[in-house]
């Protein structure tokens, strides 16, 4: 099982342009997330789903977008990148107890 | 100010000695308490859970929750060259759906 993967690994960007982000999970768990890590920020949430076709807004998810139209896949959407979204973005898929996390994005945005 | 706190480190101990790391937090309705261990460019993994004041102990680490100081410590005894990594503290409000409040991680050494 390869559990939750990320694609890309790395991707650098100029500012105004878009990408996606590819999260899949095998774990076959309803809820998803997508964190950004800064440093000494610790992890944040962008924004999370509850379920295939569902999503939510989390603590920062001011310049993303998500979807969810499979429950094995969270796509989450830059649309016009800027500087500040340079980071690590992590995915990860949740039973009750426990998050699984990805092995990360690295995004710069010049 | 954040409703989890945690001091970033870094902070450096011998192989063979007592880590002790801790989180404050301000949110009375958190109700369980995780550490994540994250190694450089890798993702966090769940180390520790624990949902009641007290300690819970795993092998080397134990896990301690006051919740009435509203404060969390995570200790690992005998530290290694393999515990270097950074340690994040996370909670949860049910009543917030599922989602994690993460503190900001601190960076430990411990050197051989």
């Amino acid at each position: 099982n390869a559990g939750v993967t990320q694609t890309p690994k790395f991707r650098v960007l100029k500012t105004g342009q878009s990408m996606t982000l590819l999260c899949a999970q095998d774990m076959n768990h309803e809820y998803m997330y997508w964190y950004r890590q800064d440093p000494g920020m610790g992890l944040r949430l962008i924004h999370y789903s509850v379920g295939e076709g569902t999503t939510a807004k989390g603590e920062v998810p001011d310049g993303y977008n998500v979807s969810r139209l499979k429950k094995q896949n969270f796509l989450l959407g830059l649309e016009s990148a800027a500087p500040s979204q340079t980071s690590v973005y992590f995915c990860a898929t949740a039973t009750s107890n426990e998050q699984f996390f990805g092995p990360g994005t690295r995004l710069t945005v010049l | 100010q954040k409703e989890v706190e945690q001091d970033p480190g870094p902070l450096s101990v011998p192989e063979g000695a007592i880590v002790s790391l801790n989180c404050t937090y301000s949110n009375s309705a958190f109700q369980y308490f995780m550490w994540y261990r994250q190694y450089s460019r890798k993702g966090p993994e769940l180390l520790m859970y624990t949902y009641s004041s007290g300690n819970k102990e795993d092998g080397r680490f134990t896990a301690q929750v006051d919740k009435s100081s509203k404060y969390i410590s995570l200790f690992i005894r005998d530290s290694q060259p393999s515990d270097s990594a950074t340690y994040l503290c996370a909670m949860e409000s049910r009543a917030a759906g599922n989602k994690l409040t993460f503190g900001g991680g601190t960076r430990v050494l411990v050197k051989p």
